[in-house]
């Protein structure tokens, strides 16, 4: 069984950083493409970034393009999110979610979710 | 403004065959694969259709996608009351060069 284990949320000020974790077991991590997806409150599912299996590709969406890193460790079946320069309007619940397509990815498909990690940015 | 047009609401009694319709443009649907999700509430969202019309192990066979230009639908077969849900679609966008997730169809089981 896939399961994804997400950690770091919490409340910031504006401005300020966090960095996210998601813990990946049941599957070979590094076979597959990984993405983080948000969901501010009320709101619909927003894309946030993505990263190839390898690490070696990496996608932002223009929201967050300049202030959030994604990264994976391979080795530790990790996968990273690096938020910086955190606004309010990036309170959301923040997903890490695993890619259906074994190899090059997808990138919008998505079959495996993590249970969540809030993240609220606030003064 | 998702590139991706979802109805916000749609709704159905049980037994009833619901429709959500996805509209998008030939730079997102009309190149890409097509992905829905259902969220119920309070949980992380679910797989419904992979690759336009697959579904993955555990979908009922009452939900089924497909995909015509650039459009794509999902229908709920023999409605029930556990499919009260937030449902997504979701595609690759070239020219964004990145995802695009449908802002949400929420479907109420009369």
């Amino acid at each position: 069984e896939v399961q994804l284990v997400e950690s770091g949320g919490g409340s910031v000020q504006p401005g300020g950083s966090l960095r996210l974790s998601c813990v990946v077991s049941g599957v070979t991590f590094s076979n597959y493409a990984m993405g983080w997806v948000r969901q501010a409150p009320g709101k619909g599912l927003e894309w946030v970034s993505g990263i190839s299996g390898s690490g070696g590709t990496s996608y932002y969406a223009d929201s967050v393009k300049g202030r959030f890193t994604i990264s994976r460790d391979n080795s530790e079946n990790t996968l990273s999110l690096q938020m910086n320069s955190l606004r309010s309007d990036d309170t959301a619940v923040y997903y890490c979610a695993k890619d259906e397509a074994w190899g090059s990815g997808s990138y919008s498909g998505f079959d495996s979710w993590g249970q969540g990690t809030r993240v609220t940015v606030s003064s | 403004q998702s590139v991706l047009s979802l109805p916000p609401s749609a709704s159905g009694t049980p037994g009833q065959r619901v429709t959500i319709s996805c509209s998008g443009s030939s730079s997102n649907i009309g190149n890409n694969n097509v992905y829905w999700y259902q969220q119920l509430p309070g949980t992380a969202p679910k797989l419904l259709v992979y690759r336009n019309n697959q579904r993955p192990s555990g979908v009922p066979d009452r939900f089924s996608g497909s995909k015509s230009g650039t459009s794509a639908s999902l229908v709920i077969s023999g409605l029930r009351s556990e499919d009260e849900a937030d449902y997504y679609c979701a595609t690759w966008d070239d020219s964004l060069s990145g995802p695009v997730f449908g802002g949400g169809t929420k479907l109420t089981v009369l």
